[in-house]
């Protein structure tokens, strides 16, 4: 069975650019999250979707970072425009129903923001 | 918002000394997952913890819950060099329906 897929797995930008990053979650799973871990520290969420409806987006920066899940499988995850501070690793999971079951996590995205 | 801390940041050990890795939390936690990130990797799920004072083992590896549910600890016994990594604990309140990764705790084994 194929795992959570990302997509790019790196990228380098300057400041002010856009970028998106793309997660296809474990076929199945409708609850996808993603995620941003800079370095040395945990993962913190960003914003959890259970289909296509995002249910915990409050520590997604709106004024600068957007997602889509539409059909309820893929999902963008989108920063327009990056910043300096966005320098991290975007990681996408999936579960299967709620944050009672596990997770599993795609390799991730490395974000260089120059 | 709901803060996850653990205990020590940082451990190198001889291989074949043990490991422990402590997660409080200064409210009560419904249940409490266990991670383990391999230097340039993703989390990947170890286990989960819903009981008060539920204990539960994988191998060398012992995971516990404790009674007022506010600390989890995840032991390993006779340490390896596969068990290299940072260790995270993610716990959730319940009322806050999100899961919250604490700070890690980063394990070197030496030979």
């Amino acid at each position: 069975e194929a795992g959570v897929v990302q997509s790019p797995r790196y990228k380098i930008i300057e400041k002010k650019q856009p970028v998106a990053f793309w997660c296809n979650p474990i076929s199945g799973h409708n609850t996808l999250y993603w995620y941003r871990q800079n370095l040395g520290q945990g993962p913190e969420l960003l914003i959890r979707y259970e289909n296509e409806e995002a249910v915990d987006d409050s520590q997604l920066p709106k004024d600068r970072f957007s997602a889509e899940r539409l059909k309820g499988v893929d999902s963008t995850l989108k920063i327009q425009p990056a910043e300096l501070g966005d320098s991290a690793v975007y990681l996408c999971a999936s579960s299967l129903g709620s944050i009672y079951n596990e997770q599993f996590f795609g390799p991730g995205t490395r974000l260089t923001v120059l | 918002g709901q803060q996850v801390m653990q205990i020590p940041q940082y451990q190198h050990v001889q291989e074949g000394e043990d490991f422990t890795t402590y997660c409080n939390s200064s409210t009560t936690l419904s249940n409490i997952q266990w991670y383990k990130q391999r230097p340039g990797g993703h989390p990947v799920f170890l286990i989960q913890l819903v009981k008060s004072g539920e204990v539960k083992k994988q191998k060398r590896l012992t995971f516990q819950f404790g009674e007022a549910k506010k600390n989890s600890s995840l032991h390993i016994t006779a340490t390896q060099t596969t068990d290299v990594g940072t260790y995270f604990c993610a716990a959730n309140t319940g009322t806050a329906s999100k899961l919250t990764f604490g700070t890690g705790t980063r394990l070197q084994v030496t030979l």
